[in-house]
């Protein structure tokens, strides 16, 4: 079946340490991809998005993302991650010729202060 | 950016009782927003589509009787959990688009989620 991936599922690391989680997508085209990001108690929200272009994809808050056509992926990066970074991280995709957005199970990361 | 509003944010019911969720974008205008579920240390899955004007379109396995979903303005959608049942204790999350002068964007906005509790 078709879906999206994440590969972490609770990552933990220290505050000035560099991060990358996982995302692969099984959909064939073109796709739309997204990371949304859920701090504690607050409600989702858009981190970066890729629709075309430039596949080095800028964000909020200094993260940013890779779109490796070839590997169907889109890895999260963030050179130092702060104590404030502690969230759950969602990728999804919108599958192409399609209106809906498709979540992955999420990363819950955790920064030690 | 655009805003998201849900109605209840929680919700407490006995079992056989109807619940609605509202969800209301405050500054623009949604012809489609999206509602999932959010089980526990789970992601966010798609229960269905919702179309100002007309029916919802559902995804698999979602029982389109037992969740009511009516889009009867531009700005409104509301999920109806039909003779709620312990099972269907979850988070309720809606979202929509915002099309910024005809242009999509792409990017959805959520509501705060509604936490439903069936006793």
């Amino acid at each position: 079946a078709q879906s999206v991936s994440q590969h972490n599922h609770h990552v933990i690391l220290s505050e000035a340490a560099s991060l990358e989680l996982g995302c692969n997508y099984s959909y064939g085209g073109t796709v739309n991809l997204f990371w949304y990001v859920q701090y504690p108690g607050q409600h989702l929200q858009l981190l970066l998005k890729y629709f075309s272009g430039d596949p080095l994809v800028k964000g909020i808050k200094g993260f940013e993302a890779e779109f490796i056509k070839s590997k169907f992926s889109f890895n999260l990066r963030k050179p130092s991650v702060q104590w404030s970074d502690t969230a759950e991280y969602f990728c999804a995709v919108n599958p192409p010729g399609d209106d809906k957005i498709i979540f992955g199970k999420g990363t819950r990361l955790h920064i030690l202060p | 950016g655009a805003v998201v509003s849900q109605h209840p944010s929680w919700v407490i019911c006995k079992s056989g009782t109807s619940v609605k969720i509202e969800c209301r974008s405050l500054d623009f205008q949604a012809t489609t927003m999206f509602w999932y579920r959010q089980f526990p240390k789970q992601s966010l899955m798609l229960m269905a589509t919702s179309n100002e004007g007309s029916k919802a379109t559902y995804e698999q396995g979602v029982e389109k009787d037992k969740f009511l979903i009516n889009h009867a303005s531009l700005t409104l959608s509301t999920l109806t959990v039909t003779s709620a049942h312990p099972e269907d204790s979850s988070f309720y999350i809606c979202s929509a688009r915002d099309y910024l002068a005809g242009v999509y964007t792409g990017e959805l906005f959520f509501g705060e989620g509604s936490r439903l509790t069936v006793l």
